[in-house]
């Protein structure tokens, strides 16, 4: 196993279009986690799955957002109805359920909306 | 608010040298803490991480010292390498509390000069 693996890499849509992204974990991690990286900052917490239990969300992810995780393996991000202010670097990052378990991320996906 | 905060946006440091980065936190509910690298277009990799009942964890060049009663940790390494030049996130994490997410800082731009 390579890894967290992030699809596609680079998307550039127009304001008002929706996307999805895709996530695949490490093959034996049940945990994932989707965050949010704008220029300047760390990493934001968006929402994370157990299996495929959604299980935390932050109030950052608004409405038009919607994160599924149906087998528990891979995972999807949709945003509809993007905005300008979507643009940012979408991160995966997946663990195991061991206690203090580390995250390992993915190369992320960057978003430019026009 | 900024939970974790890391107040020096760079460093420069010589090869052979030692590289100190600091890292402050306000909520007593952290109890786990990392540090991710980061290159640009990458996602971040994950470098050394201590529990909140430990106040040193080293791992080859990388020491991290925990500081509770300050609320502060710092990474050291050395010796310094051009390589090590990066970004640098510290991370932490409410295990106690039921929280999985990672609470990250702005992050520090290190650059390691030959």
């Amino acid at each position: 196993d390579t890894g967290v693996s992030q699809d596609p890499r680079h998307k550039i849509t127009k304001r008002g279009q929706n996307v999805t992204f895709r996530c695949d974990p490490i093959s034996e991690h049940n945990r994932l986690y989707w965050y949010r990286q704008t220029l300047g900052q760390g990493p934001e917490f968006l929402t994370y799955f157990q299996n495929e239990a959604q299980l935390e969300k932050s109030r950052l992810l608004s409405d038009r957002f919607s994160a599924e995780r149906p087998k528990g393996s891979f995972s999807t991000l949709e945003i509809q109805r993007t905005e300008q202010g979507d643009s940012a670097m979408y991160l995966c990052a997946s663990s195991s359920q061991n206690w203090e378990e580390t995250q390992y991320f993915g190369p992320g996906t960057r978003l430019l909306v026009l | 608010d900024q939970q974790v905060k890391q107040n020096s946006p760079s460093l420069s440091v010589q090869e052979g040298r030692i590289s100190i980065l600091n890292c402050d936190y306000t909520n007593s509910m952290f109890d786990y803490f990392l540090w991710y690298k980061k290159y640009p277009a990458e996602g971040p990799t994950f470098l050394i991480s201590i529990s909140s009942i430990k106040d040193k964890n080293e791992d080859g060049r990388f020491t991290v010292f925990l500081n509770k009663s300050a609320k502060h940790l710092s990474l050291h390494i050395v010796p310094s390498q051009p390589g090590d030049s990066a970004v640098y996130f510290c991370a932490a994490s409410a295990l106690t509390g039921g929280s999985e997410k990672l609470v990250f800082g702005k992050g520090m731009k290190l650059t390691v000069n030959p």
